[in-house]
C-alpha cells in the first residue's frame, strides 16, 4: 500500500480482555516498528523487527505484551488482560533498508482505551 | 540508558519570527539524527533528517548538527500558525538486533498570528 495501514483506528475494551492491533507496513520495508504514546507523553518503544533477525523485544512493558510478524510483512501486537494503563495510542512504523538511515513512516495509529 | 533531551516547552513565537528547536543526545554512535512533527491527535511526520555535522537547508526549515557536542537543532523561518504542533526529535541507536530510532519527549511551538 501507499502508507503504514494500522487498525482498527479505535478500540475500546474491558479489563481484563485480551487486544489484537494489526500494522500492514509499506510494500519493500523491511523494518517494522511499534512504539506506544500516552495522552501528552512522548514515544515509547516497545519491539522491532528487522527482516529475517529475532525481534528487539526490549521495550515491551510486561509479559502481557507480545508481537509477531507474519511472512516479513504484516505484524500483529496481542495486550493480554488488559489494564487502565494500557490506555494510549498504539503507532507503528516501517522502514526501507538499511533499517532508520532514512527515519520512518509511521501510520495513523489505534487508539486503546481500557475502562 | 539512551536519552534524547529536548525542552518541552511551550516555544511562543509571532508570526514571521524565526524558532529554534534544540535536542541533546547522550549515544555517541548514533549516525542519522531526524526531526518529525506532531499535530495534535495526528501520527508524528519526518520533516527534515541529517547525517554529517553542519547545516542542512530545505525550504523554511534548516537542520543544524554537531557531533562533538552531541547536539541537534531545527530552525524554522518565517514560522507560520500552521507550524503550531510537537516536534520530536529522534536518534538512531544500534544493538545486536539492529537499528532503531530513540525519541526526545517533543517540544511544543506555538507560532501566534
Amino acid at each position: 500500500g501507499a502508507g503504514v495501514s494500522q487498525s482498527p483506528s479505535n478500540k475500546v475494551t474491558e479489563k481484563g480482555k485480551d487486544v489484537e492491533l494489526r500494522c500492514d507496513p509499506i510494500s519493500g520495508h523491511t523494518a517494522l516498528y511499534w512504539y506506544r504514546q500516552s495522552l501528552g507523553q512522548g514515544l515509547e518503544f516497545l519491539i522491532y523487527f528487522q527482516g529475517n533477525s529475532a525481534p528487539d523485544k526490549s521495550g515491551l512493558p510486561s509479559d502481557r505484551f507480545s508481537a509477531e510478524r507474519t511472512g516479513g510483512s504484516v505484524s500483529t501486537l496481542t495486550i493480554q488482560r488488559t489494564q487502565q494503563e494500557d490506555s494510549a495510542v498504539y503507532l507503528c512504523a516501517s522502514s526501507p533498508p538499511p533499517a532508520g538511515y532514512y527515519g520512518y513512516t509511521f501510520g495513523s495509529g489505534t487508539r486503546l482505551t481500557v475502562v | 540508558q539512551k536519552e534524547v533531551e529536548q525542552n518541552s516547552g511551550p516555544l511562543s513565537v509571532p508570526e514571521g519570527a524565526i524558532a529554534s528547536l534544540n535536542c541533546t543526545y547522550s549515544d555517541r554512535g548514533s549516525q542519522s539524527f531526524f526531526w518529525y512533527r506532531q499535530y495534535s491527535g495526528k501520527s508524528p511526520e519526518l520533516i527534515m533528517f541529517i547525517y554529517s555535522n553542519g547545516d542542512k537547508e530545505d525550504g523554511r526549515f534548516t537542520a543544524q548538527l554537531n557531533k562533538a557536542s552531541q547536539y541537534v537543532s531545527l530552525l524554522i523561518r518565517d514560522s507560520q500558525p500552521s507550524d503550531s504542533a510537537t516536534y520530536l526529535c529522534a536518534v538512531t541507536h544500534n544493538n545486536q538486533a539492529g537499528t532503531a530510532l530513540i525519541f526526545g519527549k517533543g517540544t511544543t511551538l506555538s507560532v501566534s498570528s
